[in-house]
């Protein structure tokens, strides 16, 4: 199965500022996922990014506060903007196994992110 | 829409105890169930993978069982062990849905 790379593993920001969190696959990937787990709760789908088009958002998840970037097809970058404290969060990216041949999802390592 | 639940919600056993956590889901038309382990503050794990066709897979002390008609699944644990301590989080992906995930039962093996 694929290997992703995530980091930073964790950060503690400033209200109002921003932070990227990159993802690197080791085998090219049709679509990258964007998740987030807040606090005791579980797993909550962001976005899903394709390489070549815009991001797809979820309900309650828009573009200004969650750019993505998918430059190419083992890459992504994840941004929060403008934060506050109810960004804090763990912020995982992921990869279906279809591309290569596999089954099943790989996520990376995760971001704790706190905001101050 | 699928929706994933998990019991219970946390376990705490003795060192050495075989235990059975149970994942539900309302749609059977899945075409995977995974579950994941994830520590404190960390990513997720992938434990095992059972594909829609198949009844069980097995790997070490983990054994997880698939029952699509009646939407469950289950991760026997055997002997556990204080390093088994983590969440544990059972994932459906369903034809032309997002990948659904429960919320996970947060078990604690004492030594």
């Amino acid at each position: 199965s694929a290997v992703i790379s995530q980091k930073p593993s964790r950060d503690i920001c400033q209200r109002g500022t921003s932070l990227t969190i990159q993802c690197q696959v080791d085998s090219q990937v049709t679509m990258m996922f964007w998740y987030r787990q807040q606090p005791g709760q579980s797993l909550t789908l962001i976005a899903t990014a394709n390489q070549g088009s815009e991001a797809t958002y979820e309900s309650g998840f828009v573009i200004d506060k969650f750019p993505i970037s998918r430059p190419n097809l083992t890459f992504s970058t994840l941004t929060v903007s403008n934060m506050s404290p109810e960004d804090s969060s763990i912020y995982l990216c992921s990869v279906d196994g279809s591309s290569t041949g596999n089954y099943g999802y790989t996520f990376g390592s995760g971001t704790r992110l706190t905001v101050v | 829409k699928q929706e994933v639940t998990q019991i219970p919600a946390a376990l705490s056993v003795p060192e050495g105890e075989n235990l059975v956590l149970n994942c539900s889901f309302t749609d059977s038309a899945i075409y995977n169930l995974q579950w994941f382990r994830q520590d404190p503050g960390k990513g997720l794990t992938s434990l095992l993978l059972i594909q829609s066709s198949q009844r069980e897979q097995t790997s070490g002390r983990l054994n997880a069982s698939l029952d699509k008609s009646s939407g469950r699944s289950t991760l026997y644990i055997a002997a556990s062990q204080p390093g088994d301590s983590a969440t544990y989080l059972c994932a459906v992906d369903n034809y032309g849905q997002n990948f659904v995930f429960g919320p996970g039962t947060r078990l604690s093996v004492l030594p």
